[in-house]
């Protein structure tokens, strides 16, 4: 089956500090992957995305490279900021019983410190 | 581009009532789909739309849920007789085409708090 695996937070980190958030994946297929961010009281946010083995998708700084060897996803920032404290899911997009379905981690809390 | 609009954004209901959330798409999006989230998880799928065909339901989705799309726009999602095991946050989502490489774009969200 089909089914998304992030470490568990919450993580806190200083200002300025590397961030890695794990993530890996089980999959019948060939699936899409995604990172999404939620900050308080609102939904979700598409934050990157990578379709294919050894994409890496990008965005505000951040980055996750698609590694199907190792079936891992995990989002990196070099250099994070208070405003990046959120809630982090990741996630996969398969095709199943010829419907096409999400499947969610349940989420990493990301706390940064000035 | 007006995003993903969900209303109302709170409710608190006593249990036993009834309530009813509405989702609009983003207007090019023909595909729709609702989740359910509760407090320290991700979102779970509930049911999803093609223009107003409901394709998919969750086995989460009893009896007591019930979902719209008349004219391939706008969605409803009523609760009846509504439980506290209810009390979630009621996502809607939308995007343009089947592919897995598409992403969804997520409304705000209803927070329902039930009593």
């Amino acid at each position: 089956g089909n089914s998304v695996t992030q470490m568990e937070g919450p993580v806190t980190l200083s200002e300025e500090a590397f961030l890695t958030i794990n993530c890996t994946y089980t999959a019948t297929g060939y699936p899409s992957l995604f990172w999404y961010v939620q900050y308080p009281g609102e939904g979700l946010q598409l934050l990157l995305k990578a379709t294919k083995a050894d994409d890496k998708g990008s965005n505000k700084g951040f980055e996750a490279t698609y590694r199907k060897e190792t079936t891992s996803f995990h989002l990196e920032k070099g250099s994070v900021q208070v405003s990046d404290s959120a809630v982090y899911f990741c996630a996969l997009s398969a095709l199943e019983d010829n419907f096409n379905k999400f499947y969610f981690g349940s989420g990493t809390k990301l706390n940064v410190k000035p | 581009d007006t995003g993903v609009s969900q209303d109302p954004r709170h409710k608190i209901t006593k249990r036993g009532q009834n309530v009813t959330f509405r989702c609009d798409p983003i207007s090019e999006h023909n595909r729709l789909y609702w989740y359910r989230q509760t407090l320290g998880q991700g979102p779970e799928f509930l049911t999803y739309f093609q223009n107003e065909a409901q394709l998919e339901k969750s086995r989460l989705l009893s009896d007591r849920f019930s979902a719209e799309r008349p004219k391939g726009s706008f969605s409803t999602l009523e609760i009846q007789r509504t439980e506290q095991g209810d009390s979630a946050m009621y996502l809607c989502a939308s995007r343009p085409g089947a592919g897995e490489y598409y992403g969804y774009t997520f409304g705000s969200g209803t927070r329902l708090t039930v009593v």
